[in-house]
């Protein structure tokens, strides 16, 4: 079984369109995150949840929602997409918050044409 | 917020060689860790990790050093594989405040057999 899952794991999509990534975990973790990584590769935190509570917003754009169904779900929604938004988006999860081992999904390629 | 440094950007070995690869770190208060190795095309992967109140830990081949007082860590690999050939991150956070692991910029290590 996937510990992490998120899809879909290729997204090719128009600047201006409004796209989602879905994330599930079933390690029973209370905090989930988005990381964002670039074609540098550089991971920079987006978001994380604690127990469907937003813990950090590190100056994301506000074009960028995420939303917490319950624990074991973030999901992230971009509107309007930009030409900047094209990055690997990773799902990560953890038992301890911020202070222990994460465990990333396959993460999803999003491309903005 | 926390910033950490990473270096050398890019990594070439022999095969059975060693590898280090050192982080800086600029939040006193930062008391874990972590190393992560992200294969071509796959998730990042937890290595090994350690916390303030160690100075070293060992896993077989691999090996962190921590210097709270200069707030530097380093990773170190011994008799290098070519399997060992990927893209390294070291990470810092802490347990108080909303900070989520701060990630540094990558290592590209490439193992020539």
């Amino acid at each position: 079984d996937t510990a992490v899952s998120q899809t879909p794991k290729y997204l090719v999509t128009q600047m201006g369109n409004d796209k989602s990534i879905k994330c599930e975990q079933n390690l029973g973790h209370d905090t989930m995150y988005w990381y964002k990584q670039d074609s540098k590769k550089f991971l920079k935190i987006m978001f994380s949840y604690n127990n469907k509570e937003l813990i950090i917003n590190e100056t994301v754009p506000n074009r960028f929602s995420p939303k917490s169904p319950d624990k074991a779900h973030l999901n992230l929604h971009i509107n309007s997409l930009e030409l900047g938004d094209s990055a690997v988006y990773f799902c990560a999860s953890s038992q301890e918050s911020h202070t222990g081992e994460l465990f990333f999904g396959e993460g999803s390629r999003l491309t903005v044409l | 917020g926390e910033n950490v440094e990473q270096h050398p950007s890019t990594l070439s070995v022999q095969e059975g060689d060693s590898a280090v690869i050192k982080c800086t770190y600029s939040d006193s208060a930062s008391n874990y860790f972590p190393w992560y190795k992200q294969e071509l095309g796959k998730r990042p992967q937890l290595i090994i990790d350690i916390r303030s109140n160690v100075g070293e830990k060992k896993d077989q081949r691999i090996a962190v050093t921590l210097n709270k007082t200069a707030k530097h860590f380093s990773l170190h690999i011994t008799e290098t594989q070519p399997e060992d050939s990927a893209v390294y991150f070291c990470a810092a956070s802490r347990n108080t405040g909303r900070r989520a692991l701060t990630f540094g910029s990558g290592t590209r290590l490439q193992v020539q057999p």
